[in-house]
């Protein structure tokens, strides 16, 4: 199985912020890696898809990269709707998700 | 618009047998392979099950193989998870995802629609 390791697990900033998170996949997945976000009591939200595109819909202050086994997810500015858990997701092999960043406002 | 609407969780005693439905519309049902994932109480999203647009290939967690079904009806546009051997580690929220692209072979793309998601509890 691949595992998928996100840091850091949460995170506190300012409106305008930019906030990066990492994923590390325990092999080589490509660019087989999705970023997701979900609200509370919400199901995730489909926003980078194969490590850097932008999903239709998603602003573009949401943005990705990476290949191979390291990746990062960026919110250039951070807006207040953007609080939240961000999981990253592979699925080179069968699917498996990051254990999720809680981001914060402060 | 695509609509995905899960149905027929509960609280099922450990060993107990459930069995989880998503009913689909606003695309081509048959042509997109879909999947389960759960999430536990306060945890983090966990794929469970995947299954492809013809219904002929499915795949399994490890956690789950030999206890959960997956299963499609084309006719009926609708998304089946059959739940046996029920354990307390099964309690989780589980939601079913449409995979973005047509031809993906069931875990195998990213999930670009979910369910609102359902609650299974497994406890005596």
């Amino acid at each position: 199985d691949i595992q998928m390791t996100q840091s850091p697990s949460s995170l506190s900033a300012s409106v305008g912020d930019r906030v990066s998170i990492t994923c590390l996949a325990s092999q080589d997945v490509g660019v087989y890696l999705n970023w997701y976000q979900q609200k509370p009591g919400k199901a995730p939200k489909l926003l980078i898809y194969d490590a850097s595109n932008l999903e239709t819909g998603v602003p573009s202050r949401f943005s990705g990269v990476g290949s191979g086994t390291h990746f990062s997810f960026t919110i250039s500015s951070l807006h207040p709707e953007d609080i939240g858990t961000y999981y990253c997701q592979q699925y080179d092999h069968l699917p498996s998700f990051g254990g999720g960043t809680k981001v914060e406002i402060k | 618009e695509v609509q995905l609407l899960e149905s027929g969780g509960g609280l099922v005693q450990p060993g107990g047998s459930l069995r989880l439905s998503c009913a689909a519309s606003g695309f081509t049902f048959s042509s997109y392979a879909m999947s389960w994932v759960r999430q536990a109480p306060g945890k983090g999203l966990e794929w469970v099950s995947g299954i492809s647009g013809s219904g002929l290939s499915t795949f399994y967690a490890d956690s789950v193989k030999g206890r959960l079904t997956i299963s499609r009806d084309s006719s009926k546009n609708t998304l089946s998870l059959q739940m046996a051997s029920l354990r307390a580690d099964d309690t989780a929220v589980y939601y079913c995802a449409k995979e973005r692209v047509v031809s993906c072979g069931g875990g195998s793309c990213p999930f670009d629609y979910w369910g609102q998601g359902i609650l299974v509890t497994v406890s005596s």
